[in-house]
């Protein structure tokens, strides 16, 4: 079946520092590609998105994009701050299968220290 | 955008009590929602998938009579934790499919903190 493979954290950085969070994923097909992220004591809110292959999907300064050859979706920003602490959540969605559900990472909790 | 509201946000009960969480589409029809829980250290679990008028589909692991889902409406489903205990502590999110939305295929409520004590 399908999965997602996200790093482990906890990931603690210092303000305006570069963030990378692996993400593989393994699916038939061709899914697509989401972050979603957590804040404390909230639901999940979708992040960026790609759908096919070179895709890049940004939002609020956050990038990654869908490189199916290494099947992977890494999150990249290139200068974090204090308010993007929280658990950040790689996920893929086959929707060839009909159901459209989502399949999540085990999420990893960043924390930007200032 | 679509809006899914979750209520309660947090409930502590005493052990044997059952508890109803509700999670509703303020502005859409739903007629596909997912019930998550949410387990220490961040894991998510996706529990049951609830279609609008017909019986949910639980994943494997998840006892059906323990957790019951119920989408009685487009824009409803309840999930009630069944005499609940101190292991069912955990914090629970719903999300809706939104038809027709490929940019965004589920919005999630704001979640439950469930404690049982």
């Amino acid at each position: 079946g399908d999965s997602v493979t996200q790093m482990e954290g906890p990931v603690t950085l210092s303000e305006e520092a570069f963030l990378t969070i692996n993400c593989t994923y393994t699916a038939t097909g061709y899914p697509s590609l989401f972050w979603y992220v957590q804040y404390p004591g909230e639901g999940l809110q979708l992040l960026l998105k790609a759908t096919k292959a070179d895709d890049k999907g940004s939002n609020k300064g956050f990038e990654a994009t869908y490189r199916k050859e290494t099947t992977s979706f890494h999150l990249e920003k290139g200068s974090v701050q204090v308010s993007d602490s929280a658990v950040y959540f790689c996920a893929l969605m086959n929707s060839g299968a009909g159901s459209y559900q989502l399949t999540f990472g085990k999420g990893t909790k960043l924390s930007v220290i200032p | 955008g679509a809006v899914v509201s979750q209520h309660p946000s947090r409930v502590i009960c005493k052990s044997g009590t059952s508890v109803k969480i509700e999670c509703r589409s303020l502005d859409f029809q739903a007629t596909t929602m997912f019930w998550y829980r949410q387990f220490p250290k961040q894991s998510l679990m996706l529990m049951a998938t609830s279609n609008e008028g017909s019986k949910a589909t639980y994943e494997q692991g998840v006892e059906k009579d323990k957790f019951l889902i119920n989408h009685a409406s487009l824009t409803l489903s309840t999930l009630t934790v069944t005499s609940a205990h101190p292991e069912d502590s955990s914090f629970y999110i719903c999300s809706a499919r939104v038809p027709g939305n490929s940019r965004q295929p589920q919005h999630f409520g704001d979640g439950t903190r469930l404690s049982i004590l």
